[in-house]
Order: C-alpha cells, then sequence, then structure tokens
C-alpha cells in the first residue's frame, strides 16, 4: 500500500482480557516500530524490529506486551490482561534500514480499556 | 537519554500570521522529525532534517547540528494549520533505535 495501515482503529475492551493490534509497514520499509501516545502526551518508543535481527524491546512496558512481525511484513502487538492506564493511541511506524531513516507514522489504533 | 525541549507550548494566531516553533536537544542527532498532529491524530511527515535548511510551500526548517537547535517557520498560517506540532530525534550516542519526541507545540490558528 501508499502508507502505513493499522488495525483495528477502534478497539474497546474490558479489563483483563487480551488484544491484538495489526500494523501493515510501508513496501520495501525493513524497520518497524511501535510507539504509544497517551491522550494529551507525546509519543513513547515500545518495540523496534529490522530485518531478521532480534528486536528491540527496551520501550515495552511491562511483560504484558508483546509484539510480533513475520518476516519484513505485518506486525502484531499483543496486550495481556490490559489494565485501565493501557488506554491510549498506539502508533506503528516503518522506515528504510535504520532509525536514521524518516520514519512515516500510520493512522494509530485507539484503545479503551474499561 | 536524549532530552528534547520544544516551545511554545501553546501558540494562537490570527490567520495570516508568521510564526516560529523552536526545539532544543541535549546530544548530537542522527535523525530529526518535524510532525503536525491534525485533530483526528494522524501524524503527518513535514521535514526530516538532522541539519541544513528546507523549504516545502509556506513551511520552511532549520537545523543547527552543532548548535543542537532546530526551528520551524510557519508563513502566512491558515486554520488548517492548527494542531500540535512535534519534534522528534535519535540520539547519535544511547539514542537507541528510536524517535524521542518532544511534548509539542499546540499551535491554534483563528479567522
Amino acid at each position: 500500500g501508499a502508507g502505513v495501515s493499522q488495525s483495528p482503529s477502534n478497539k474497546v475492551t474490558e479489563k483483563g482480557k487480551d488484544v491484538e493490534l495489526r500494523c501493515d509497514p510501508i513496501s520495501g520499509h525493513t524497520a518497524l516500530y511501535w510507539y504509544r501516545q497517551r491522550l494529551g502526551q507525546g509519543l513513547e518508543f515500545l518495540i523496534y524490529f529490522q530485518g531478521n535481527s532480534a528486536p528491540d524491546k527496551s520501550g515495552l512496558p511491562s511483560d504484558r506486551f508483546s509484539a510480533e512481525r513475520t518476516g519484513e511484513s505485518v506486525s502484531t502487538l499483543t496486550i495481556q490482561r490490559t489494565q485501565q492506564e493501557d488506554s491510549a493511541v498506539y502508533l506503528c511506524a516503518s522506515s528504510l534500514a535504520s532509525p536514521y531513516n524518516e520514519q512515516f507514522f500510520g493512522p494509530g489504533t485507539r484503545l479503551t480499556v474499561l | 537519554g536524549i532530552q528534547v525541549e520544544q516551545s511554545p507550548p501553546d501558540l494562537i494566531l490570527q490567520e495570516g500570521a508568521n510564526s516560529t516553533l523552536r526545539c532544543n536537544f541535549s546530544d548530537s542527532v542522527n535523525n530529526l522529525q518535524w510532525f503536525h498532529q491534525n485533530p483526528w491524530g494522524q501524524l503527518i511527515n513535514l521535514f526530516y532534517i538532522p541539519s541544513g535548511t528546507k523549504q516545502n510551500g509556506r513551511l520552511s526548517a532549520t537545523t543547527v547540528a552543532t548548535e543542537r537547535y532546530s526551528l520551524l517557520y510557519i508563513s502566512s498560517s491558515q486554520t488548517t494549520d492548527s494542531g500540535v506540532y512535534f519534534c522528534a530525534v535519535v540520539g547519535l550516542t544511547g539514542g537507541g533505535n528510536k524517535l524521542t519526541f518532544g511534548t509539542g507545540t499546540q499551535l491554534k490558528v483563528e479567522l
């Protein structure tokens, strides 16, 4: 596709449930990033994938958060046993090869935990 | 890690006015980007500018890497320019594999 796509656009869930968020990067972009934006805040880094290298998970806030990427394409971010503080917009970005290249963002998934 | 400060935090302009937004950062950078987050939450790429000067229509940006700051200029502002402007960087040393974002400048352009 022309840009980064994410699904769903909105997700409402109950506390304690698991959720999966999906990201489709720009074709040809080997680097993929997940960020989180809480209401009225800037973006916080969560995780980075580059090709077949081990992902950089240094931004994941707890072991309830995990992410996978299939080759150089789709990525899923999974949040287990959701808590109210997980409510945020989750944004995915992609770039060529490394973080030193321009990153392009998807429209985000707005997650609300009741 | 690298620190990013943006100023002013809030700005109200009359349509047609010009403005300058500033981004200071605490270390050398390999990547610096300016984004506009529109009222629907979409992050729109404005400039990729780790150094130098670029222009795109009514917008231009300058990064003085040796002095660790970047400026975003908006000329002849329009109501559609409203939203939040973010500066984000990747630090050269210990920056990790991520963009570190400033807290943004909230811009409102009034008729």
